[in-house]
């Protein structure tokens, strides 16, 4: 079956602007997670969502990130106002539960503010 | 802060050798997986081994945990220039989302 998506793949975007990022997880795959990695780094955990739960917003690191999921599947991450920082690759993941079982994961954006 | 630590960062063998990987967490955990990243891509679970077991094979994988020491290693056997790659520990506890650490660099030499 399918795995988990990512688009764009790669976003190059100006110093000021909005962008989104999109992931579709495992159909039936209750549990997504959105990761940073910065170059070199590990995953920096940003938001979670779990069924229809409040989502666990506690790794966003500003109020320029926000996430939301829609119809429990498809979920889109938003940099508002993007700074140079905010540049690394954006991993989605989905599991069948929370936490507790692995988690697949999508390849990933690259995104880069000039 | 990081719950899971890699150690070393980086590592260098030749091909046919074995490489081992060790990952040092600080508290409690329910389980602990190792990830394998290619390219700085998507990660791919390799293993999982539950805070109950001690030790976990799966084909050329071999994952030992030490819960007294809070730590776990992961040996791949007969290395293979395909298994160059960064390789993560994360571990999990209660209902908390996984929790990565910065992961050892391998590369294997043909």
């Amino acid at each position: 079956g399918a795995g988990v998506s990512q688009s764009p793949s790669n976003k190059v975007t100006e110093k000021g602007k909005d962008v989104e990022l999109r992931c579709d997880p495992i159909s039936g795959h209750t549990a997504l997670y959105w990761y940073r990695q910065s170059l070199g780094q590990g995953l920096e955990f940003l938001i979670y969502f779990q069924g229809n739960s409040a989502p666990d917003k506690s790794g966003l690191p500003s109020d320029r990130f926000s996430a939301e999921r829609t119809g429990g599947s498809v979920s889109t991450l938003t940099i508002q106002r993007t700074q140079q920082e905010d540049s690394a690759v954006y991993l989605c993941a989905s599991s069948l539960e929370t936490g507790l079982g692995e988690q697949y994961f999508g390849p990933g954006t690259r995104l880069t503010v000039t | 802060s990081q719950q899971g630590e890699e150690d070393p960062q980086a590592l260098s063998i030749q091909e046919g050798e074995n490489a081992t990987m060790n990952c040092s967490y600080k508290t409690s955990i329910n389980n602990l997986q190792w990830y394998r990243q290619n390219s700085g891509r998507g990660l791919v679970h390799l293993i999982l081994i539950r805070s109950n077991e001690r030790e976990k094979h799966s084909g050329r994988l071999r994952v030992t945990l030490d819960t007294s020491k809070k730590s776990s290693s992961l040996l791949i056997t007969a290395s293979r220039a395909a298994d160059t790659a960064s390789y993560f520990c994360a571990t999990v506890y209660g209902n908390t989302p996984l929790v990565f650490g910065k992961g050892t660099r391998l590369s294997v030499i043909a």
